[in-house]
């Protein structure tokens, strides 16, 4: 079982719609939770921090549910600039160790 | 401005000619470290370095050096680069301590011949 897992899309949604996807990690031990956007052949860039108890940065929220072991990211109201990759970032203290998830694809369109 | 920086962007060499990615930031960051990126395969973890003179192997470091003389700078040496070795490569940096997030550099794609 990988360390981090997303499901790669793509995900092709309409302008305005809302999305949600899910990373899953195997390590409970896991510490800190990130969002990172791709553009493509970009560098990956951070989107947001996951906290316990759930944050919000305008239209996109993140979630933790350590008794499942996912991470979740909810894009509202979805805009043409979404349309990106997002990657899964799960940090282990014990190996001081960032781990990546392959990226899920998010398509918005007309 | 805040920035981890890369050099070359592109780079084509051919296999066995030994080459440098420089790496340096601006941020005072005690932990950098090196990415590869590959189709599929999603970003691995080449080499990391807690502070000067502390470096380690990441999940794949077979082909690859580094080193960390200066806090700001950690270089990513192909000493007999292979066409395997073709890829996308970022350098990121970040503060000690799990919640930091990593900051990347504008990534360089790598072509092996």
């Amino acid at each position: 079982r990988k360390e981090v897992e997303q499901d790669p899309g793509p995900f092709n949604v309409p302008e305005g719609a809302t999305v949600a996807f899910n990373c899953t990690y195997s390590n409970s031990a896991s510490q800190s939770f990130f969002w990172y956007r791709q553009d493509c052949r970009k560098e990956p860039k951070l989107l947001m921090s996951v906290y316990s108890s759930g944050n919000e940065d305008g239209r996109f929220t993140a979630q933790l549910n350590r008794a499942s072991q996912y991470i979740s990211l909810l894009i509202r109201d979805s805009k043409l600039s979404d349309s990106a990759t997002y990657l899964c970032v799960v940090f282990t203290g014990g190996g001081n160790k960032l781990t990546f998830g392959t990226g899920t694809q998010l398509k918005v369109e007309l | 401005e805040a920035q981890v920086t890369q050099n070359p962007r592109y780079l084509i060499t051919v296999t066995g000619k030994k080459l440098t990615v420089t790496c340096s930031q601006n941020m005072n960051h005690e932990y950098m470290s090196w990415y590869r990126q590959d189709p599929g395969l999603g970003l691995r973890q080449i080499y990391y370095s807690m502070n000067v003179e502390v470096t380690d192997k990441g999940d794949v470091p077979e082909g690859y050096k580094v080193s960390r003389k200066e806090k700001r700078n950690f270089p990513l040496i192909l000493e007999s680069p292979s066409p395997n070795q073709t890829s996308l490569y970022f350098c990121a940096s970040r503060r000690p301590g799990g919640g930091s997030p990593l900051h990347f550099g504008n990534g360089t794609r790598l072509t092996v011949t």
